[in-house]
């Protein structure tokens, strides 16, 4: 079964300063990565997806993660964070196969992050 | 374009009772999931659907059960309501193709 860890629980970050959310999977074979935004009070919406390609994807935002196979990541990063940041992050996989546990999204347990002014 | 459609939005139930919460997308989107979000631990999955009269078991299906009879609509059921199923529920629909899944506001269930 694949699983999903996000080892930062709680980031507290000044304006401007630097960000990286860690990421961690478990699947080994092909897989489709997502980071989502959940901003106090709302749905989850989609920061940025992989499904192939160039391992540095580009979202919304000014938010970015890479890929990096051969250490099972996809890290969150942002270079100079704003208070609007401040929601909860979500790292989310997709297995690439089509039945069984192919299917599911799987969620990490979420970052939570607080940007002060 | 309304996306994907939780109803109700709140419900408060007394331990016991049962409901039903409504999921539906207006995108023709094949598969369709239900979750939970509780402090710290993320979205858990109750249930999926791959298609129109399919559902399949997630992570923490216990004391739920679910139904697309529609493809449009994915129902999640809860019998005999317990406090430990006072949570947030979102559901989340996406199409066949590698897409990313579309979430619903969310149903903030209390159980008493």
């Amino acid at each position: 079964a694949q699983s999903v860890s996000q080892h930062n629980h709680h980031v507290i970050l000044s304006e401007a300063a630097s960000l990286e959310l860690g990421c961690n999977y478990s699947y080994g074979g092909t897989v489709n990565l997502f980071w989502y935004v959940q901003y106090p009070g709302q749905h989850l919406q989609l920061l940025l997806k992989y499904f192939s390609g160039d391992p540095l994807v580009k979202g919304i935002k000014g938010f970015e993660a890479e890929f990096i196979k051969s250490k099972f990541s996809f890290n969150l990063r942002k270079p100079s964070v704003q208070w609007s940041d401040t929601a909860e992050y979500f790292c989310a996989v997709k297995s690439g196969i089509l039945t069984g546990g192919g299917n599911k999204l799987t969620f990490g347990t979420g970052t939570q992050l607080k940007v002060e002014l | 374009n309304a996306g994907v459609t939780q109803t109700p939005k709140f419900r408060v139930l007394k331990t016991g009772q049962s409901m039903t919460l409504l999921c539906a997308q207006d995108m023709n989107h094949e598969y369709m999931y239900w979750y939970r979000q509780d402090p710290g631990m993320g979205l858990r999955l109750i249930h999926y659907s791959v298609g129109e009269g399919t559902t399949a078991k997630g992570e923490v299906p216990d004391g739920y059960n679910v139904s697309r009879l529609k493809k449009q609509n994915f129902l999640l059921g809860l019998e005999s309501a317990a406090p430990s199923q006072t949570s947030v529920y979102f559901c989340a629909s996406r199409t066949s193709m590698n897409t990313e899944a579309f979430f619903g506001q969310g149903t903030r269930l209390t159980v008493v």
